[in-house]
């Protein structure tokens, strides 16, 4: 069975940094495109990062130079790390796989909740 | 990169049928077949349930179903379900970065 499971989250003051992981299991992860998506309280959803399954990599314009997409392809997983957290950070954050480059994502996690706040 | 533009809130009987526009530019929707709807109930991850603009993966119910004109997509839901009742995202493939998502509809079965 396809499975994605955030970890990570936690509370952190402004300024400060963060490590999320996704764990994969049932596909690999290197052979897709993986992408994060976050959602902050009450609000819709914001596409965050992407890694190509090639290794290259995107980023929303908000996050772009403090936020950093990569993967452990022995251990099939995911990671993004967070720098310079703001409190418009603060959401759930989901990493979610690609059906083919870009066109949909068709397996989410359950996500993991990031507070920015002093 | 603009979010797209979605309706707030929809709203309908059981058994009707409901239409949700997802408005962008030809940066995103208007240029790419890559527009994709996803449902989210309260607390959980979101669901695919349209990709590609008309295509349904698997296990998605026939009574979901997708179109574009334009710069503008659409999600109907047909013979509508208590069920049915979540927010609903659509979302495209944006030549500027990766993907960007609509502004979110809340669906509501009367």
């Amino acid at each position: 069975e396809l499975q994605l499971v955030e970890s990570g989250g936690g509370l952190v003051q402004p300024g400060g940094s963060l490590r999320l992981s996704c764990a994969a299991s049932g596909f690999t992860v290197r052979s897709n495109y993986m992408s994060w998506v976050r959602q902050a309280p009450g609000k819709g959803l914001e596409w965050v990062s992407v890694i190509h399954s090639g290794g290259g990599t995107n980023y929303a314009e908000s996050v772009k130079g403090r936020f950093t997409i990569s993967r452990d392809n022995s251990k099939n997983m995911l990671y993004l790390q967070l720098n310079s957290l703001r409190a418009e950070d603060t959401a759930i954050y989901y990493c979610a796989r690609d059906r083919w480059r870009l066109t949909g994502l068709d397996y989410w996690g359950q996500g993991t909740l990031v507070t920015v706040s002093s | 990169q603009s979010a797209l533009t979605q309706p707030a809130s929809v709203s309908g009987s059981p058994g009707q049928s409901i239409t949700i526009s997802c408005t962008g530019t030809s940066s995103d929707v208007g240029g790419y077949d890559y527009v994709s709807w996803y449902q989210q109930h309260p607390g959980k991850a979101p669901k695919l349930m349209i990709y590609d603009v008309y295509n349904r993966p698997s296990g998605v119910s026939g009574r979901f179903s997708g179109s574009k004109s334009g710069n503008t997509a659409s999600l109907t839901i047909s013979g509508l379900q208590a069920e049915d009742e979540a927010d609903y995202y659509c979302s495209s493939y944006t030549s500027s970065t990766g993907y960007v998502f609509g502004t979110g509809t809340k669906v509501t079965v009367l």
